[in-house]
């Protein structure tokens, strides 16, 4: 069964630092996103891509952040310059065409900004 | 604007016993819902989705959930838990129709399983 996969699975970065987490969305999916949830909270959407263009952006998706599908099959989310309170797990889904909204999540990834 | 709640933050139950978990939401028109769980430190999977027709859904590992429209609720059921179904349960909404909308997700029930 085709599956969102995501690198890497940890990532512990110093504030300040520059960031790229990376997806591969399913491969005929043409919908993606990225949602992250801190430690104990509810998952929150982030942002949203489709047409090689954000479909739409959350308020916590804020100049720091930027998201690009740089080939066919990757998926990636940037965080230019992390802060501690970016420390979350990330995760990256994809839905299809007529979808209506039924999105696959990848594991995610736990970013530890220290 | 769309929201989802869900009442009860932790819930334990037998090896045995049945399960509700609930689920209100808000929206304007019909919404698609959805059950997902997340086991520790893993990812989201979904369990069920109700888009339109039968308001009872099926899902996997035994869950089922039913749509009430006049009570803006989706809770998820099982009538008998299992300890590997010790997780913690999101329900979310879609914030619209076309493929390309968000889903919005409830703050998650967390459910422990008593041997």
């Amino acid at each position: 069964e085709p599956e969102v996969t995501q690198t890497p699975s940890h990532q512990v970065t110093q504030m300040g630092q520059e960031v790229i987490l990376r997806c591969v969305p399913i491969s005929n999916h043409l919908y993606f996103y990225w949602y992250r949830q801190i430690l104990g909270q509810k998952v929150e959407f982030l942002v949203s891509f489709y047409n090689n263009e954000i479909s739409e952006k959350s308020e916590i998706f804020d100049d720091q952040f930027s998201v690009e599908r740089p080939d066919g099959s990757n998926f990636t989310l940037k965080i230019r310059s992390t802060k501690l309170e970016d420390s979350a797990m990330y995760f990256c889904a994809s839905s299809g065409q007529g979808s209506a909204g039924e999105q696959y999540f990848g594991p995610g990834t736990r970013l530890t900004v220290t | 604007a769309q929201s989802v709640t869900q009442p009860d933050i932790h819930i334990t139950v037998s090896e045995g016993a049945s399960l509700e978990l609930r689920c209100n939401y808000s929206y304007g028109a019909t919404p698609y819902l959805f059950w997902y769980v997340q086991s520790p430190g893993q990812g989201l999977q979904l369990l069920l989705k109700y888009f339109s027709g039968d308001t009872l859904v099926q899902g996997i590992k035994g869950f089922e959930a039913e749509f009430k429209r006049s009570q803006s609720s989706f809770n998820l059921r099982k009538p008998s838990v299992h300890w590997s179904d010790a997780a913690e349960y999101f329900c979310a909404v879609g914030a619209g129709y076309s493929s390309a909308s968000k889903i919005i997700f409830g703050s998650g029930t967390r459910l422990s399983i008593r041997p």
